[in-house]
């Protein structure tokens, strides 16, 4: 199993540019989540997922959308950059509730 | 909601020494999990340790242990026999019932002294 994977893991943007940043698991993991971590602040979630086709936000959304088509994938779409989403994002899926909740290896973003 | 404090942003130890870091949780859920995770200086999270509220025991795993005091509310970590690569940043976290995903808290930095 490769586990949850993330690309890319670097990556700058211009402010006002869109990306998305993808996130997988090959692990049929129900739960899936994205947190932006920054200095001090530990791991804040933006939105969560408790299996395909049903999302949720979580602490802090703005500025980002996401989809859940398929069990595996997860991506997290910056609508328009800003230098305030400068940050490490981390993907993280779990088999459920009661699950250890498995990371990705981050994306590092620099909105310039 | 969960809410996670961790109120050593730093601590040292010596190897070869125990250490406790300290975590307090609040929640008005009955039914919640308690984790811990490592972050070396690489950057990846590693799940350490997992209690569930109607754990009757206290969880272990190697060297790690949570000391889970259900009425105070805290899920201290305690490591036995520090070692030099244990020094890294830990997250204690949690997860309410239902459909709730993980909160953390802020972290401590651990530091390990040879």
């Amino acid at each position: 199993n490769a586990g949850v994977t993330q690309t890319p893991k670097f990556q700058v943007l211009k402010t006002g540019q869109s990306m998305t940043l993808q996130c997988a698991q090959d692990m049929n993991h129900e739960y899936m989540s994205w947190y932006r971590q920054d200095p001090g602040m530990g791991l804040r979630l933006i939105h969560y997922s408790v299996g395909a086709g049903i999302t949720d936000q979580g602490e802090v959304p703005n500025g980002y959308n996401v989809s859940r088509s398929t069990t595996e994938d997860f991506p997290l779409r910056l609508l328009s950059a800003a230098p305030s989403q400068t940050s490490v994002y981390f993907c993280a899926s779990s088999r459920g509730p009661r699950g250890g909740q498995f990371f990705g290896p981050g994306t590092r973003l620099t909105v310039l | 909601a969960q809410k996670i404090t961790q109120t050593q942003p730093g601590m040292f130890v010596q190897e070869k020494e125990a250490v406790t870091l300290d975590c307090t949780y609040d929640t008005s859920d009955q039914s919640y999990g308690l984790f811990w995770y490592k972050q070396p200086s690489s950057g990846e999270m590693i799940f350490l340790i997992y209690q569930g509220s109607y754990d009757e025991q206290n969880a272990t795993e190697g060297r790690y242990s949570l000391n889970f005091q259900k009425a105070r509310k805290s899920a201290n970590l305690v490591i036995s026999a520090s070692q030099l690569g244990d020094s890294a940043m830990y997250f204690c976290a949690m997860r309410g019932s239902g459909n709730t995903p993980l909160v953390f808290g802020k972290g401590t930095r651990l530091s390990v002294i040879a």
